[in-house]
């Protein structure tokens, strides 16, 4: 059964600390992505990544870093937490596009990080 | 820019039936809807390439035209199952899987 597990269920930071989401698939998959949920305004993709070390930013990257040092394994990383950083964080995954087939995205069960 | 779901709640009765719209700005080449029980992971629904083909799931059935930037996913004889939030993805050309993502639509099925 395919599977994307993210590190926490639920984390709770100070502002200004630096805050790390690890996310790890078990299923090959060249293609994974960061995005933040929040009410109204669906899912927000934050960044990306084709392949091992290759990362590209989506339409929110602004406070957010990414690694990606093994296929498996997509981290990111809020710098300084802020609190308009409070949100539901869901990690994906997907294979690379095969011939004109866009992939499915396997999502993960998500961390609610509060910044306080 | 995000596409726009239309509507964004919608509550039916079992057995009633639903369309819910997803229109963009830009080009498109496939639209995804994916589905998300209140404190679970998107689900993944299905997938319409450019063509205007229609796929089916179960009694859930979308519909994708080029021609308008615009895809409907048709939930038919709602049941208490299908209650969630539903999201639209779409991709341009040569996008590499990357999805932009509808605001979403919240769909409660009552007994």
């Amino acid at each position: 059964d395919v599977k994307v597990t993210q590190s926490s269920r639920y984390l709770v930071k100070r502002t200004g600390e630096k805050v790390f989401l690890e996310c790890v698939q078990d299923m090959d998959h060249e293609n994974m992505f960061w995005y933040r949920q929040d009410p109204g305004l669906g899912l927000r993709l934050i960044y990306f990544s084709y392949d091992v070390k290759m990362k590209e930013k989506g339409d929110i990257p602004e406070g957010y870093s990414v690694s990606r040092e093994k296929k498996e394994r997509f981290s990111l990383i809020l710098e300084s937490a802020s609190t308009n950083q409070t949100s539901m964080y869901l990690c994906a995954s997907s294979l690379l596009r095969l011939a004109d087939t866009y992939n499915e995205q396997f999502f993960g069960p998500g961390t609610r990080l509060t910044v306080l | 820019q995000q596409p726009v779901q239309s509507p964004q709640a919608v509550i039916l009765r079992e057995g009633e039936d639903a369309v819910i719209n997803c229109s963009s700005s830009k080009a498109l080449y496939s639209v995804h809807w994916y589905r998300q029980k209140h404190g679970e992971a998107p689900v993944f629904l299905m997938i319409l390439l450019k063509g205007g083909e229609q796929k089916g799931h179960d009694k859930i059935s979308a519909s994708f035209n080029e021609k308008k930037q615009q895809s409907s996913l048709y939930l038919t004889a709602s049941q208490l199952s299908y209650s969630g939030t539903y999201f639209c993805g779409t991709t341009g050309y040569n996008q590499g899987g990357k999805l932009i993502f509808g605001q979403g639509t919240e769909l409660s099925v009552k007994p």
